[in-house]
């Protein structure tokens, strides 16, 4: 079965320092994999994406994320965190399930990013 | 550019009462899904819609039926609610191969 985790609950850093939000995935064939965000009292926004090609993903914000095969991990990363990063941020793997012919995501239970000043 | 539009943004309900909710795209997209948030376990697949005319179920489908009225709009009823149908449920729309837009979701509870 496929499945994503987020081992965080919550991340907290400080403004200015990079942060790391981690996700790790188990899928059958090759993944595609994505990076949510959602803001209170809103729906998600999409960041970032990796379906093929470069390692080092740029998204949205500032955003990156790197994929690593070996590892099964696709990290959410930022050089420099800002207040207004604080948000919950979702990891989500493409579901092939039996036809491959669908676009279905199942998501991780989400991580909380709190960036403090 | 409104993308998903979702109605209503909240509502209470007594157990054993039904309601539609109500989702509207304007990207032409082909996909549409409901899911629902629970705190802790992220965002569950209800049912979706792969395309005009079809749906299917997905993780969590019982207690709820959909309509795919027309490309545009997708619907979510609960029949009879029981409390454990409380959650924040979100409707979202794709085209193939592409990110998922979701709308800013309902906020259920059913008491």
């Amino acid at each position: 079965a496929q499945s994503v985790a987020q081992p965080e609950d919550q991340v907290n850093v400080a403004e200015g320092n990079p942060l790391t939000v981690k996700c790790t995935y188990s899928v059958s064939g090759n993944p595609y994999l994505f990076w949510y965000v959602q803001y209170p009292n809103r729906g998600l926004q999409f960041l970032l994406k990796y379906i093929t090609g470069d390692n080092l993903v740029k998204g949205s914000y500032g955003f990156e994320a790197e994929f690593n095969k070996s590892q099964t991990s696709f990290h959410l990363k930022k050089p420099s965190a800002l207040v207004s990063d604080s948000a919950l941020y979702f990891c989500a793997v493409r579901d092939r399930g039996i036809s491959y012919n669908t676009d279905k995501l199942i998501f991780g239970t989400g991580t909380r990013l709190q960036v403090f000043p | 550019n409104a993308g998903v539009t979702q109605t209503p943004k909240f509502q209470v309900l007594k157990t054993g009462q039904s309601m539609t909710l109500q989702c509207a795209q304007d990207m032409n997209h082909n996909s549409m899904y409901w899911y629902r948030q629970d705190p802790g376990m992220g965002l569950r697949l209800i049912y979706y819609s792969a395309s005009e005319g079809t749906t299917d179920k997905g993780e969590v489908p019982n207690g709820y039926n959909v309509s795919r009225l027309n490309k545009r709009e997708f619907s979510l009823r609960l029949e009879s609610a029981a409390p454990s149908q409380t959650s924040v449920y979100f409707c979202a729309s794709s085209a193939p191969g592409q990110p998922q837009h979701f709308g800013d979701g309902t906020r259920l509870s059913i008491l």
